[in-house]
């Protein structure tokens, strides 16, 4: 099955830095990358998503990149503020597929914005 | 809750008890998911149903059981036979299309007492 890598799993970083988070996936065949924001105590939340026909997707200040021949896409934050300090996990599955469907997730990334 | 609802918020356990975890869905959603999130780490998933009167393990189904009669309703029980419950467990469900994004429930945090 579907096996997701997340790094680094700290990450502080000084108000208006960039921080970038990467994962990798096993499955050569997932076409389907979403990244999470969880607050403490709170829900994830669907933050950026880029499917395998693209290899890059920005919205505002968070850009997501995938390399498809390395298996590997990373989330990028610009302007970092303190509302950005929150855990952040990458995931991937198979979207359309008629097996297996469900996200594998990677371990999360806790970022840190220092004011 | 945007459209999907879990109860209780807070569940306590004592040892060698059933608990069952309540997901309500008004999206019209086929797939819906269970996952659980111990402290510092990721979602792993329980079970997972695509179709109403189906569902699949996922990849730490061992002591939990699930059931999908109704479109609407994918219950988590967690049996004696988990042995450390201990964990907030999240329920999910997506759409097709562009909306292929999970949307989570608010979480049940489980404690066994």
């Amino acid at each position: 099955g579907e096996n997701v890598e997340q790094h680094p799993s700290t990450l502080s970083v000084q108000e208006g830095d960039s921080a970038v988070i990467k994962c990798t996936y096993s499955d050569s065949a997932s076409n389907y990358f979403p990244w999470y924001k969880q607050e403490l105590g709170k829900r994830p939340q669907l933050i950026i998503d880029i499917r395998s026909n693209v290899g890059e997707k920005k919205d505002q200040r968070i850009a997501v990149t995938l390399n498809k021949t390395a298996k590997h896409f990373s989330l990028h934050i610009t302007e970092t503020q303190p509302e950005d300090s929150a855990v952040y996990f990458c995931a991937a599955t198979r979207r359309g597929d008629t097996g297996r469907r469900a996200l594998t997730f990677g371990s999360g990334t806790r970022l840190q914005v220092q004011p | 809750d945007g459209g999907i609802t879990q109860s209780p918020k807070y569940l306590f356990r004592k040892e060698g008890q059933n608990v069952t975890l309540s997901c309500e869905q008004n999206l019209n959603h086929d797939a819906m998911y269970w996952y659980r999130q111990d402290p510092g780490q990721g979602l792993r998933l329980i079970y997972y149903s695509q179709i109403v009167n189906d569902f699949q393990k996922g990849d730490i189904a061992e002591g939990y059981s699930v059931s999908r009669e109704k479109k609407e309703s994918f219950p988590l029980t967690v049996t004696s036979a988990q042995k450390n419950p201990t964990a907030f467990y999240l329920c999910a469900t997506h759409g097709q299309g562009a909306n292929y994004g999970y949307t989570f429930g608010s979480g049940t945090r489980l404690t066994v007492v």
